[in-house]
């Protein structure tokens, strides 16, 4: 089945323990991002990747790394994760950049709780 | 900076009724634009997508339009049921500002009542 997948689903962990959110697609997609989502102010971007070893900031990239080494993975990086980052973070994945007119597919969410 | 406007931010229906949703962007110079569906606990589902060049696109009982000049798009939901409740989400993809980066509304939460 093709899909997007984020690993773990629900995440609580503490200030300045460093986490990592997977994120893996196996649709062949060449460009990937992530976005969080909060209430009040919707889905903002932190970071996509328009193919392998190419990534670029979103609207809030600070506080979050990503690398794309492969073309099916797009982990997103807390080095140090603050309590501002408590969110729901979605993965999402297209075949072309999204300016070729192609569908973004997102993953299913992780909850990150940062106490 | 492309600013996307959803109205309402939540609607009621009956069962049945037809429905129209609304979708408002600040900047004409859109590559596309992206209606998508969240049910709670889940991802975003792609419905439709209108390229710049397009006025509207259908998929089954849905029915996207595109003004461009006029900076609107709606979504139309004929014949509704209560599995259309969800919210739903239009998005932009803007010339100008980053390649990469879809600037999103901050949605419609539809009720359908049986």
């Amino acid at each position: 089945e093709a899909q997007v997948t984020q690993n773990p689903r629900y995440l609580i962990t503490v200030t300045g323990k460093k986490l990592t959110v997977t994120c893996s697609q196996n649709m062949n997609h060449e460009y990937m991002s992530w976005y969080r989502q909060d209430p009040g102010l919707g889905l903002r971007q932190i970071y996509y990747s328009m193919n392998v070893e190419v990534t670029d900031k979103g609207d809030v990239p600070e506080g979050y790394k990503v690398s794309r080494k492969e073309k099916r993975n797009f982990p997103l990086i807390l080095e140090s994760p603050s309590p501002n980052q408590t969110s729901l973070y979605f993965c999402a994945s297209s075949f072309q950049g999204i300016s070729y007119n192609s569908p973004l597919h997102f993953g299913n969410g992780t909850r990150l709780t940062v106490t | 900076k492309q600013e996307v406007t959803q109205i309402p931010a939540a609607l009621s229906v009956p069962e049945g009724e037809n429905l129209v949703l609304n979708c408002s962007f600040t900047d004409s110079a859109i590559y596309n634009l992206q209606w998508f569906r969240q049910d709670p606990g889940k991802g975003l589902t792609s419905l439709l997508l209108i390229q710049s060049s397009q006025r509207e696109q259908t998929s089954g009982r849905l029915n996207a339009s595109l003004d461009k000049s006029s900076g609107r798009s709606t979504l139309y939901i004929a014949a509704s049921q209560p599995g259309d409740s969800a919210t739903y989400l239009c998005a932009v993809n803007a010339y100008g500002g980053s390649q990469g980066n879809l600037i999103f509304g901050k949605g419609t939460k539809l009720s359908v009542k049986p």
